[in-house]
């Protein structure tokens, strides 16, 4: 079946460090990818997506390419902020069959950062 | 446009017991999903509505159960209640003729059980 395998964290950094989070992934054909985010005591929010090989998600200065070759979707930020501070989901939607409008999540990445 | 709502925010119930958990979905969505999210966890799918019949579940007994309403809201059911159901339950709307089939999530539910 899909799954999705995220760096292990948690993740601590200084304001205006350069972020990296791991995510791999397993899944059949051509799924969909997505980061979502976590802040304390709320639901989740769609950080970024991209749905087909090669494409860059992105948004509030968060990035993530699509590469098919090594089934991965790491997400990047080139300078972090205090309000950044939160838990980062990776997560895909499979091609089809079983898999259809099934989210498949990472165990999530809890990242802080400090001022 | 309305986002997803759900209700209650916080529940308490003993094992044994039942609860019924509610999600309005975004406006002109369709499909429903509901996913269980134990402390420290990613979320796990539990099962997914369209059309008010279930569309694809996960790895839960049949004491969980569920209905979507002809307004697209959806109701959990859980039944028998164990400890280890004490999670933040989450339903994310869609629209499924999508391609991706991008979905919206609510707030949650916070269950405990005692």
């Amino acid at each position: 079946g899909d799954s999705v395998t995220q760096m292990e964290g948690p993740v601590t950094l200084s304001e205006e460090a350069f972020l990296t989070i791991n995510c791999t992934y397993t899944a059949t054909g051509y799924p969909s990818l997505f980061w979502y985010v976590q802040y304390p005591g709320e639901g989740l929010q769609l950080l970024l997506k991209a749905t087909k090989a090669d494409d860059k998600g992105s948004n509030k200065g968060f990035e993530a390419t699509y590469r098919k070759e090594t089934t991965s979707f790491h997400l990047e930020k080139g300078s972090v902020q205090v309000s950044d501070s939160a838990v980062y989901f990776c997560a895909l939607i499979g091609a089809g069959g079983t898999s259809y409008g099934k989210l498949t999540f990472g165990q999530g990445t809890i990242l802080t950062v400090h001022p | 446009e309305t986002g997803v709502t759900q209700s209650p925010t916080h529940l308490i119930k003993t094992r044994g017991q039942q609860v019924t958990l509610r999600c309005s979905s975004q406006s002109g969505h369709n499909t429903v999903s509901w996913y269980q999210q134990a402390l420290g966890q990613g979320p796990q799918f539990i099962f997914q509505y369209y059309r008010e019949e279930e569309n694809g579940r996960g790895n839960f007994p049949p004491r969980f159960s569920g209905l979507q309403f002809p307004n697209y809201s959806s109701e959990l059911n859980v039944n028998a209640l164990e400890l280890d159901d004490s999670a933040l339950y989450l339903c994310a709307s869609s629209f499924r003729d999508r391609a991706y089939n991008e979905q919206f999530f609510g707030p949650g539910t916070r269950l405990t059980v005692l």
